[in-house]
């Protein structure tokens, strides 16, 4: 299937320090979306990388994205507990569907 | 797992119109949400509907111009009001189905809406 997978599929750390989740896909994409999801919330969009761009930036936010590899990867620098939530990746391939992971649960400890 | 039937799949509408689109789940759920996600773009969170109370609505998005009612555990609908062109969209509905390791969300197929 399409559908992405994220890893690790729970992560716990401190705040200050850094998160990184992978993202992996198994069919070309028109561009790669990662999801935040607080516990009894919605999915919000965090940022959007296309498929011709390598690295974005948002905030403490940084995705890279390695088309040869599929895979993709989300890091939350110099965490706080606000961080605590679901990440989820997503791949468009630009057929006005999105195919979401299973989602990474992180915990980030006071 | 959730299986999510919306009506309409789609439509086109004149602008002043509204148009309301429902959400029907095969089993019951506490919370439902909408989203938007316009061509090309990313999905966008509307509200988060919870039956028995108001749906709670993200920034930039109000209750006037998208009321929704949550009359059940299985159902929902949104209403798009007095409709522009710039609301040409999909509208989906979700479902979460909280899991231990996982929190997964199950989407309705889309309602494509076409504002001429």
């Amino acid at each position: 299937s399409q559908q992405g997978e994220e890893d690790p599929q729970a992560l716990s750390i401190q705040e200050g320090e850094n998160a990184t989740m992978n993202c992996s896909y198994k069919t070309s994409i028109n561009n790669l979306q990662w999801y935040r999801q607080n516990s009894g919330r919605g999915l919000v969009h965090l940022i959007l990388i296309r498929s011709n761009e390598r690295e974005k930036h948002s905030g403490r936010l940084r995705v890279t994205l390695d088309t040869s590899k599929k895979s993709s990867s989300l890091l939350i620098t110099a965490s706080r507990a606000a961080d605590t939530a679901s990440y989820f990746c997503a791949t468009d391939n630009g057929a006005n569907n999105l195919f979401f992971g299973t989602g990474t649960r992180l915990t980030v400890i006071p | 797992s959730a299986v999510i039937s919306q009506k309409p799949s789609r439509d086109i509408c004149q602008r002043g119109t509204s148009l309301t689109i429902q959400c029907q789940v095969d089993s019951q759920v506490t919370m439902m949400f909408w989203y938007r996600q316009q061509p090309g773009q990313s999905l966008t969170l509307i509200a988060t509907a919870n039956q028995g109370s108001e749906a709670t609505y993200e920034s930039g998005f109000v209750i006037d111009k998208f009321p929704i009612s949550r009359p059940n555990l299985t159902f929902s609908t949104l209403t798009v009001s007095n409709m522009s062109p710039e609301d040409s969209s999909i509208y989906l509905c979700s479902v979460d189905d909280r899991g231990f390791f996982t929190d997964t969300q199950y989407f309705g197929p889309g309602t494509r809406l076409t504002v001429l």
